[in-house]
Order: C-alpha cells, then sequence, then structure tokens
C-alpha cells in the first residue's frame, strides 16, 4: 500500500485557476471511481472536497471540481481564493476494505 | 446532526499501549464504517484501519497489522483504536472518520498521542 503521489507544493494567484494530480497505479486509483479529496488547514480536521472522482458534497463550492484519467486523479480549484491555501489529499480505495491517502500537496496562493 | 467526538490526548511509555475512543452521534451508528487516520507531527495522512460497526468486521493497513485492534461498543455508539508496542514513530493526532459513498465525510477532532522513553 504505497502513498498515492501528489505534488508536494503548488502556487497560484488569487482569481486563477490550479490543478493538483494524484497518481496511483492500476491497483487503485487505476481500479475504482473512490478517489476523494481532502482540503486540511493547520490544526483542524480534514474536509472532504470531492468524492467518488467527481462528486461535490452539499456546500462545497463549485470552485472545486475533480477528474479522473487512467491512474491519475486530478483536483482543480478554479478563481483561487485566500482561504484556499492549505493542504490537500487525494484518497483512493484499494481493494479488500484498505485505503491509501496521498502525500499532500501545500497551495500557497500568493 | 453528526458528530464524532473523541477521547483527550495521551502520553505513552516506549512499549505502552494506548486506546483511543470515538464516540458517534447524529445518525443510525451501525449504517456507516468507520475508519482510523493518522498524522504524525508535520507528516500527512495516514489510513490506519476501518471496522464495520454492524458486526465488526475490521481491515488493517499492513504496517499495523498484529499491532493494532479496532472494537465497537454498539450501546454507546463507541469505535476504540487500541495500539500497541508503542514507538517514538507513533506519535501522531490520530483521527476517526466516517466513511459514505467512498469518502470519510464526518471526522473528529483528532486525539494527539505522545509516546516518550
Amino acid at each position: 500500500q504505497s502513498a498515492l503521489t501528489q505534488p508536494a507544493s503548488m502556487s497560484g494567484s488569487p482569481g486563477q485557476s490550479i490543478t493538483i494530480s494524484c497518481t496511483g497505479t492500476s491497483s487503485d486509483v487505476g481500479s475504482y471511481n473512490l478517489v476523494s479529496w481532502y482540503r486540511q488547514h493547520p490544526g483542524k480536521a480534514p474536509k472532504v472536497m470531492i468524492y467518488e472522482v467527481r462528486q461535490r458534497p452539499s456546500g462545497v463550492s463549485n470552485r472545486f471540481s475533480g477528474s479522473k484519467s487512467g491512474n491519475t486523479a486530478s483536483l482543480t480549484i478554479s478563481g483561487l481564493q485566500a482561504e484556499d491555501e492549505a493542504v490537500y489529499y487525494c484518497s483512493s480505495y484499494v481493494g479488500s476494505s484498505t485505503w491509501v491517502f496521498g502525500g499532500g500537496t501545500t497551495l500557497t496562493v500568493l | 446532526q453528526v458528530q464524532l467526538v473523541q477521547s483527550g490526548a495521551e502520553v505513552k511509555k516506549t512499549g505502552a499501549s494506548v486506546k483511543v475512543s470515538c464516540k458517534a452521534s447524529g445518525y443510525t451508528f451501525g449504517v456507516y464504517y468507520m475508519h482510523w487516520v493518522r498524522q504524525a507531527p508535520g507528516q500527512g495522512l495516514e489510513w490506519v484501519g476501518t471496522i464495520n460497526p454492524s458486526g465488526g468486521a475490521t481491515s488493517y493497513a499492513q504496517k499495523f497489522q498484529g499491532r493494532v485492534t479496532m472494537t465497537t461498543d454498539t450501546s454507546t455508539s463507541t469505535v476504540f483504536m487500541d495500539l500497541r508496542s508503542l514507538t517514538s514513530q507513533d506519535t501522531a493526532v490520530y483521527f476517526c472518520a466516517r466513511n459514505y459513498g467512498g469518502a470519510f465525510d464526518y471526522w473528529g477532532q483528532g486525539t494527539l498521542v505522545t509516546v516518550s522513553s
């Protein structure tokens, strides 16, 4: 169960769009549409932003969108805002009731 | 409203065990799997394992096999995580999180477990 691969850091200016990638294997991301994305602010619990690849929970801004191609999932944040500055994690089902997270991407809003 | 309330911070000696609880409210307890996720200081999220509160079936990450046990008490809607043979590498914040629709939709506030010699 190796961690999914995410870029360690990314940055963008307010109003811009950014896309965070999450690369797994044919055994996890590539096999299941059970990829989710979480935002974590310092000292807080993570919050789900996207689930089942592209579903947005009630209350999450439509500036957040998800997609998947092969073994790589992506989270796109459009119209960057200061509140989007946080660490983002992806997660995927791996089968046999097991799950894995990505290493996290620190997003800086310049 | 859904709430997951965890037990308080713990300080343990190397080699000891720790038991962290997570009390659920605001939904039908037995319907949703509960997971444990940990986060070492300054590090990312790490999935520890999961339990089906209805029946008690468990699944653990390979690295914790043999060292972790997850249980439930349906009478109090509480799940427990017992981690044994603690080392300094187990120092982390431990979160419980409810699973719904392939996502961890509600999280506890986290429990800091500090292991020192």
